[in-house]
């Protein structure tokens, strides 16, 4: 069975910093594994989808990696900006489609 | 990019009547869709799968009959929440599965909508 599990659960960091947010999931055998911005009574904002065959996708500030052997992804989010603060989710599918979300991070980037 | 539209954003409604959420997906055809629901503070809770043309496979612990799905083209899916209660208020949200030829390029999500039940 499929656990995905992040950590922390909250961060707060002021403007500038360089920040990870990691994600962990206990089946290996996963065939992509998506990073989701959430803002406060929003939907999901897809950020980065990393297919199982590949290590790491950027788009800008933002690069995820993925260690299917250890069973973990992360989120580097360089030079942040108080626009950054959200709450960040990762996900990975089971067969059948369905997506088993982390409980994700609250961020918050002080000015 | 792919894009799904949920309709409406926030709805209030009095006990005992029924709401219907709408997701659309706008330049894709969606043969699944998903529908969540939201506490606040918390994390995304599956409720059922919806196929398009066939009946939606609900998650332990979701009631059929409260939550009607129905996915009866390739672009429409809704929920519809029957009688709802107070304690139906919550935040839903639907999401599809954007598949390519090759690969699948991961889901897309609506907006979300937030139902208050008085």
């Amino acid at each position: 069975k499929q656990e995905v599990t992040q950590i922390p659960a909250a961060l707060s960091v002021p403007e500038g910093e360089n920040l990870v947010l990691n994600c962990s999931f206990t089946d290996s055998a996963i065939y992509n594994l998506q990073w989701f911005r959430q803002d406060p009574g929003k939907g999901l904002t897809s950020l980065l989808l990393i297919q199982s065959s590949q290590r790491e996708q950027t788009s800008g500030r933002l690069n995820a990696s993925l260690d299917k052997s250890s069973g973990r992804s992360t989120l580097y989010i360089a030079a942040s900006q108080p626009g950054d603060s959200a709450t960040y989710l990762c996900a990975a599918p089971l067969q059948g489609g369905k997506l088993i979300f982390g409980q994700g991070t609250e961020l918050s980037v002080k000015p | 990019g792919a894009v799904v539209s949920q309709h409406p954003s926030w709805v209030i409604c009095k006990s005992g009547t029924s709401v219907k959420i709408e997701c659309r997906s706008l330049d894709f055809q969606a043969t699944t869709m998903f529908w969540y629901r939201q506490f606040p503070k918390q994390s995304l809770m599956l409720m059922a799968t919806s196929n398009e043309g066939s009946k939606a496979t609900y998650e332990q612990g979701v009631e059929k009959d409260k939550f009607l799905i129905n996915h009866a083209s390739l672009t429409l899916s809704t929920l519809t929440v029957t009688s709802a209660h107070p304690e139906d208020s919550s935040f839903y949200i639907c999401s599809a599965s954007v598949s390519g030829r090759r690969s699948n390029y991961g889901y897309t999500f609506g907006s979300g909508t937030r139902l208050t039940v008085v």
